[in-house]
This record gives structure tokens, sequence and C-alpha cells, in this order.
């Protein structure tokens, strides 16, 4: 159980273009899902919170005009990252808190690499 | 503002012996820390929590301690194998379930 799938698992595109990337978690309710950015070598860093049915939460440096999260149910959040550039390329991740389990355990997705031409 | 130290530098063993991956933290008193997994190009797994009033956790052959004195957790592989190799993060909450995470120690087990 507690599987959290991200779509697209990797992607390419040109400069100036927007991309969305897709996160679902299958078999529970994510109240909240978190949305991570990971450059090579590098931590995990959380871009935004999304709480079902509300606003997302950015954190601080994080642009919520260039990086949209939509968490329209219980089980899916996206993020669109708009007029993507090079800057932008890196590992994208999302992950889930579960709505039943106890503890304070999240889910993660498998990524998404995203490369901007 | 809150700081999480991983050991920078790789960590190679031979199989069979016991990994030991550290874990400090400043400026802050986590509720609860939590070691994750990461293989390459893939999202991290979790591992094991540990709450700030226990001492030490076991999973199998995983065992991780918290020393808020110290402010520091160590996360123990034993009778390691070189299916245990990946990069070990370790991440402390924040407020509203937020995880902080250290840049990770990779782990290298050599047959």
């Amino acid at each position: 159980g507690a599987v959290v799938s991200q779509h697209p698992s990797r992607v390419i595109c040109k400069s100036g273009t927007s991309v969305k990337i897709e996160c679902r978690s299958l078999d529970f309710q994510a109240t909240t899902m978190f949305w991570y950015r990971q450059f090579p070598k590098q931590s995990l860093m959380l871009m935004a919170t999304s709480n079902e049915g509300s606003k997302a939460t950015y954190e601080q440096g994080v642009e919520k005009d260039k990086f949209l999260i939509n968490h329209a149910s219980l089980t899916l959040s996206t993020l669109t990252v708009t007029s993507a550039h090079p800057e932008d390329s890196s590992f994208y991740i999302c992950s889930a808190s579960s709505r039943e389990g106890g503890g304070n355990e999240q889910f993660f997705g498998p990524g998404t690499r995203l490369t901007v031409l | 503002s809150q700081k999480i130290e991983q050991n920078s530098e790789a960590l190679n063993i031979q199989e069979g012996k016991t990994a030991t991956l550290t874990c400090n933290y400043t400026n802050y008193s986590p509720a609860y820390l939590q070691w994750y997994r990461q293989d390459p190009g893939r999202g991290p797994v979790f591992l094991l929590l540990i709450r700030e009033n226990e001492k030490e956790k076991r999973k199998e052959r995983l065992k991780v301690t918290f020393d808020t004195t110290l402010k520091q957790s160590l996360f123990h592989i034993t009778a390691s194998q070189p299916a245990d190799s990946a990069t070990y993060l370790c991440a402390l909450d924040r407020w509203g379930g937020k995880l902080i995470f250290g840049q990770g120690t990779e782990l290298s087990v050599k047959p």
C-alpha cells in the first residue's frame, strides 16, 4: 500500500513552453501533498505544500506564478512549470501524507526529470 | 535557520559489516526525525521514523538512535549487503508536516 505515482517520468521541452506534472496517490487519500525539487548531488528542497481544495502554500523564494499547483482531489495534485527555462531543469518529486495511517511519514513518487532546452 | 548535516563523503564498507551514518542538526528541536533511502533517479523511500521521546528504534537490520541533547541521529545497517548501496537521507519535521532534508550520504557496500 501507500503508492504514489508521477507522470510523466521524464520530459524534454523547449524553452518558453509549459509542462504539467501529475502526482497521484493510488491506494490512499492524501489531504496533503508536497512538491520538491532536487538538483544533482543535492538534497530535496521543498517548493510548496498542497492541500486538497485550497491554495498551495509556497516556500520562500519559490515563484507561485511560475510553479502552479492544483490539488483538485484527495488523490491528485498537479504542478505546472510555466514558461520553462533551462534553469528550471531539475528532478521534481511529489510526496503525500496518508490520511488514514498514523505517524508522519511521507510517501514519495518516483520523480519527474525535466530537461528544458 | 534550521540546518541539517550528514556525512558529505561517501561511505564505503565491506559486505557483512555495519554501516553507520550520521545526521546532525542545529537551531531546531524536531518532534521527530526520519530516514529515507534514495536510489539514483528515483524518489526517496521511507525507512524509519523516530520521535523525540524515543532513544532508539529498530526495523530488521536497521537501527536508528536519536540524541536530542547532542542534536544527532545515527543510522545503522547491520550485516550490510551490496543491495544496501544507495543514498540515505535524514529529514526533520517542521510544522504542518513539512520536512527538511539533509544532503544525504552515499553508501557503497562492496562484496
